[in-house]
């Protein structure tokens, strides 16, 4: 089945530092990708997504690439913002007739002042 | 704005006392999922409707059923909540099982 790893949290920055969240994944065929952000006690949102190898997506200066041959999907962002704070999911689609959504445990983010 | 809206944000129940949960959506998607996610877990999929096909996940509890009356609505019932059914449940839909999903802000589920 598919599976994700992701870089384990707690993940503690200053405002303006840069930010990377490992994420690899195993899965079925050829997945599309994608990062959804958590905000405390709110549901997931949609980040970014890319829907095949050597894709980048983007979305609020966070990019993240997606590499077939590394099989990863790592995050990144330039310059964090305090409002970033949130857990972070990598997630792959895949499957094969019945589709999939694998989230990854969640790496949560704090960004201090 | 085109949304999945999930009544009500916070519900508290009884041990053993049903309990629905509604979830609504504007984006007329054909297919809506049911997550639930515990305290700093990821969400695990219960089950999901591709139009009116209920597909259920192998290991979602009997105790959880759900109904898709319409394309827009569509509810989750829990039978008999134990105080482990207490989290987070999460909405979401996709225009087909292979597209990006739309997840709604989430119903907090307390049994007391």
């Amino acid at each position: 089945g598919n599976s994700v790893t992701q870089m384990e949290g707690p993940v503690t920055l200053s405002e303006e530092a840069f930010l990377t969240i490992n994420c690899t994944y195993t899965a079925t065929g050829y997945p599309s990708l994608f990062w959804y952000v958590q905000y405390p006690g709110e549901g997931l949102q949609l980040l970014l997504k890319a829907t095949k190898a050597d894709d980048k997506g983007s979305n609020k200066g966070f990019e993240a690439t997606y590499r077939k041959e590394t099989t990863s999907f790592h995050l990144e962002k330039g310059s964090v913002q305090v409002s970033d704070s949130a857990v972070y999911f990598c997630a792959p689609l895949s499957g094969a007739g019945s589709y999939q959504l694998t989230f990854g445990k969640g790496t949560k983010l704090s960004v201090i002042p | 704005d085109a949304m999945v809206i999930q009544n009500p944000r916070y519900q508290v129940t009884q041990f053993g006392k049903p309990v629905t949960l509604s979830c609504s959506q504007t984006l007329n998607h054909n297919v809506m999922y049911w997550y639930q996610q515990k305290s700093s877990q990821a969400p695990k999929l219960l089950f999901h409707y591709y139009d009116k096909d209920f597909n259920n996940e192998a290991d979602t509890p009997d105790n959880f059923q759900s109904r898709r009356p319409n394309t827009s609505f569509c509810f989750l019932d829990i039978r008999s909540p134990g105080l482990g059914d207490a989290a987070m449940y999460l909405c979401a839909t996709s225009r087909g099982s292979s597209y990006e999903q739309y997840f709604g802000p989430g119903t907090r589920l307390t049994v007391t």
